[in-house]
C-alpha cells in the first residue's frame, strides 16, 4: 500500500540551527501539506502546497519556515534558525485531491528536539 | 476557522467493553476523518467520513453533516485500541485540516 515517507524520524538540533525535514508523498497525490503537533497537544496545519506554491499557511508558519519541492519526488520542510519551540513531532500529509474533497494520508512523522 | 470539539476527552475501558466517541464542529465542513494516533505517534487513518456511515471490523462512524457531528463507535474493545482519537475536518474551498484536541483511550486488560 502507497505510503508517505518522512526522514529523520528524529532530529536534535541546537537552538539557531537550521533543520530540514524531507517527505516523499505518496506518488500520484498533488497536494501537499506539513503540520505539526507539540507534545501533549492538538495536531495544527502549518502549510499547504500544490502546483509548486505554497496555497495556504497558517500564521505559525512565518519567515522561518519555508517549503520547497525540489524535484518530482521529495518535498521539504525548512526552519532557518531553531527555537525552543520548534520542538514538535512535524507531519507530512499528501491527498489526491483538494483538501476539501480528498482523503489525507499523514507519514509517520519527524520529531524535532531544539536545545 | 472552525472550532471542533471532542469528548469524552478521557476515557478508561475494561477489555470487550464498547464506546462512542463524539466530534462536534462549529461549522459545516466539507470534508471528515478520524485518525487513530498510536502510542509511537503514528497518525493512522480510520475513515474519511464527510458523510453517512462507514463499518471497518470492529469499528464504525457515522457523520451526520446537518448537524455538524460525527460519532465513532468502537466495539468490543482490545488493548491495542489504546492510544488518542482524533477528528478533523475542512472548510469548503479551504485546504486545511481543523483538529480537535483528541479522546484518550486507554483500554485495560
Amino acid at each position: 500500500e502507497p505510503e508517505v515517507t518522512q526522514t529523520p524520524s528524529h532530529q536534535v538540533t541546537q537552538m539557531g540551527q537550521e533543520v530540514i525535514l524531507r517527505c516523499v508523498p505518496i506518488s500520484n497525490h498533488l497536494y501537499f501539506y506539513w503540520y505539526r503537533q507539540i507534545l501533549g497537544q492538538k495536531v495544527e496545519f502549518l502549510v499547504s502546497f500544490y502546483n509548486n506554491e505554497i496555497s495556504e499557511k497558517s500564521e505559525i508558519f512565518d519567515d522561518q519556515f519555508s517549503v520547497e519541492r525540489p524535484d518530482g519526488s521529495n518535498f521539504t520542510l525548512k526552519i532557518r534558525s531553531t527555537k525552543l519551540e520548534d520542538s514538535a513531532m512535524y507531519f507530512c500529509a499528501s491527498s489526491e485531491a483538494t483538501g476539501f474533497t480528498g482523503e489525507l494520508f499523514f507519514g509517520e512523522g519527524s520529531r524535532l528536539t531544539v536545545l | 476557522g472552525i472550532q471542533v470539539e471532542q469528548s469524552p476527552p478521557d476515557l478508561i475501558l475494561q477489555e470487550g467493553a464498547n464506546s462512542t466517541l463524539r466530534c462536534n464542529f462549529s461549522d459545516s465542513v466539507n470534508n471528515l476523518q478520524w485518525f487513530h494516533q498510536n502510542p509511537w505517534g503514528q497518525l493512522i487513518n480510520l475513515f474519511y467520513i464527510p458523510s453517512g456511515t462507514k463499518q471497518n471490523g470492529r469499528l464504525s462512524a457515522t457523520t451526520v453533516a446537518t448537524e455538524r457531528y460525527s460519532l465513532l463507535y468502537i466495539s468490543s474493545s482490545q488493548t491495542t485500541d489504546s492510544g488518542v482519537y482524533f477528528c478533523a475536518g475542512t472548510l469548503y474551498n479551504f485546504n486545511k485540516f481543523y483538529f480537535g484536541s483528541g479522546t484518550k483511550l486507554n483500554v485495560k486488560p
